[in-house]
């Protein structure tokens, strides 16, 4: 089956600055790519997703980028806030039916 | 329109017993979701539901694991009998379905803590 990696159990960036968090998934046939936070004692919430029919995705802030050769995504985050910080995790819908596989997760602090 | 509801949101249990979480997902979803949640594994799928029928049962977790969708708007997780190794948080989502893919709604969790 899909198998996500996230390749970064952490990171940590200044106010201001951008962070990238990077993921890779072994299934060709993935088509869907979502994206979801998780604060501090809370559930996930979707933040962005992507199709395998387009290779970029902005929504304010976020971008995620998909590159179906290298089978590689990344979700990017311009002028961060505090307010970002949070686990981020990447999914990759499997063949089949609509099961997610879902990364590890990144813990993302923004150092004020 | 309200989210998907887990209840309880914690829940205490001696190894051994059977306990019970429950969702209600987004009122008119398709699909439903159990997955648990721990800081070495990551989120595990245990259950899968289209349209009420089951779509996966999440492999590993057959044996003391079971999900039931009594209808579309209620599902239950039951686990029997529990161990130590069963604490996690178990997180339902449901989603729209149909034929594009779309995003989850998670539900806050249910917090298990197995003694």
């Amino acid at each position: 089956g899909e198998k996500v990696e996230q390749h970064q159990s952490t990171l940590s960036v200044r106010e201001g600055d951008s962070a990238v968090i990077n993921c890779t998934y072994t299934d060709t046939a993935s088509s869907y790519f979502p994206w979801y936070k998780q604060e501090a004692g809370k559930s996930l919430h979707f933040v962005i997703d992507i199709r395998s029919n387009v290779d970029r995705k902005q929504s304010q802030r976020l971008t995620v980028l998909l590159d179906k050769k290298a089978k590689r995504f990344s979700l990017h985050i311009t002028a961060t806030q505090p307010e970002d910080s949070a686990i981020y995790f990447c999914a990759a819908e499997g063949t089949g039916y609509q099961n997610f596989y879902f990364g590890k997760g990144t813990s993302l602090t923004v150092i004020p | 329109d309200a989210g998907v509801t887990q209840t309880p949101r914690h829940e205490v249990a001696e190894k051994g017993q059977t306990i019970i979480l429950k969702c209600e997902p987004v009122s008119g979803h398709n699909d439903l979701f159990w997955y648990r949640q721990t800081k070495i594994q990551g989120l595990e799928l245990l259950s899968y539901f289209r349209s009420k029928s089951l779509m996966e049962d999440g492999g590993a977790f057959k044996d003391r694991f079971k999900a039931e969708m009594l209808n579309s708007s209620f599902s239950t997780l039951k686990i029997q009998p529990t161990e130590p190794k069963d604490s996690a948080v178990y997180l339902c989502a449901s989603s729209p379905g149909g034929a594009n893919t779309g995003q989850l709604y998670f539900g806050e969790g249910s917090k298990l803590t197995v003694l």
